[in-house]
Formats: structure tokens, sequence, C-alpha cells
């Protein structure tokens, strides 16, 4: 079971968009629409961001929407804002009853 | 609002048995409804699925940590435990508890706090 690979880091301006991929197997991506996805501030704990792949919970912007192709999982964030800067984290089913995060993403927002 | 809580010893020696517990108030263990699982987050770096229990009392572990780890439950007292035995450095790390519902059993929707357990002599 390895951990999902994420780029180490992302930039952009305020109000741009970017894009973060999670690359994983057939036996953990690619096998489940269960991708989730975590932002994580300095000293925080996680904050579920996207779960399901598409769905965001509620109270979550909608400046941010994820996708998935095969074994390749993706957040985008628009409009970027100051408060978005911080780690962000992909989460998969590796298994009915097994799970593996990615290794994470900084976003930087210059 | 469902709350989580981890409570322990914050220094571990080597060789020894990290413990700790998770304590849940407004919401129930026992619940069919949800999954009530163990992170954990080594300082500076990515998080990493410990293990997770299910009411029914099936555990289930990260592959790589599956013999030295023992989640255990406390329904009367609305608390589960994580267990890691003959620790080292490498253990060294932010452990947060979490649920993550039966039905989308990726998404950790709730997470407590996390408390830094260290392993040293």
């Amino acid at each position: 079971q390895s951990a999902l690979t994420q780029p180490a880091s992302v930039s952009g301006s305020p109000g741009q968009s970017i894009t973060i991929s999670c690359t994983g197997t057939s036996s953990d991506v690619g096998s489940y629409n269960l991708v989730s996805w975590y932002q994580q501030h300095p000293g925080k704990a996680p904050k579920l961001m996207i779960y399901e792949v598409t769905k965001r919970p509620s109270g979550v912007s909608n400046r941010f929407s994820g996708s998935k192709s095969g074994n390749t999982a993706s957040l985008t964030i628009s409009g970027l804002q100051a408060e978005d800067e911080a780690d962000y984290y992909c989460c998969s089913n590796a298994g009915t009853t097994t799970w593996v995060f990615g290794g994470g993403t900084k976003l930087a927002v210059l | 609002q469902l709350q989580l809580q981890e409570s322990g010893p914050g220094l571990v020696k080597p060789s020894g048995t990290l413990s700790l517990t998770c304590t849940v108030s407004g919401g129930s263990i026992s619940s069919s409804s949800y999954y009530w699982g163990w992170i954990r987050q080594p300082p500076g770096k990515g998080l990493q699925w410990i293990g997770t229990f299910y009411y029914t009392g099936s555990t289930y572990y990260n592959p790589s940590l599956q013999n030295r780890v023992t989640i255990s439950v406390d329904t009367s007292r609305n608390q589960f435990s994580l267990k890691l035995s003959s620790v080292t450095a490498a253990d060294t790390a932010v452990y947060y508890c979490a649920r993550h519902p039966s039905y989308s059993s990726s998404s950790f929707d709730y997470w407590g706090q996390g408390t830094l357990v260290t392993v040293s002599s």
C-alpha cells in the first residue's frame, strides 16, 4: 500500500485557478469513486473539502471542485484567495476497508 | 455537534507501547453509519492511515503497521483506543482520531485536534 502521488508544491496568484493531481493505481484511485480531498492549515486538523471525487460538504466554497480520470484524481481551486494557502491531501480507498493518503501538496498563493 | 478528543502520554520510550484514547461526544461510536479511525502525521510530513474500527467489532489496519497496532473500544464510555507497540523515533507524530461514514468511507468528516506523541528516551 503505497502513498498516492501528489506534486510537492503548486502556486498561483489571487484570482487564478490551480489544479492539484493525485495519482494512484488501478487498486485504489482507479477502482473506487471514493477519492476525497483535505485542506490543512499549519497546526490544524485536516478539513474535508471534497468527497466521492466531486461532492462538496456543506459549507465548502464552490471554488473547490474535484474530478477523476483513470488512476488520477484532481482538485481544482478557482478564484484563488489568500486563505486557500495550505497543504492539501488526497485520500482513496485501497480496498473496501483500507485507505491511503497522498503525500500532500503545499499551495502557495503569491 | 460531534466532537472528538485525543488523550494520552505525549512522550513514550523507544521499544515501549504508545497508548491513546479518543473520546467522542455528540454522537455514538455504536452507530452503524460510521467507521472510527486513527491517522498520524510525522512532523513536516504527510498523513498516514493507521487503522479503523466498525461497531460490529471489526478492525482494519494499515498493512505496514498491522503487526504492531491494536484498536479497542469502550462503548460504555463512547471511547476508542489505539495501541502501537515496539515504537521507534519513526513513530513520532501527531495522532488524530476521525470519523468516516460507512457509506462514503474515504470521507473523514470529523477530526480531533490531534495530539503529538514523541518517542524518545
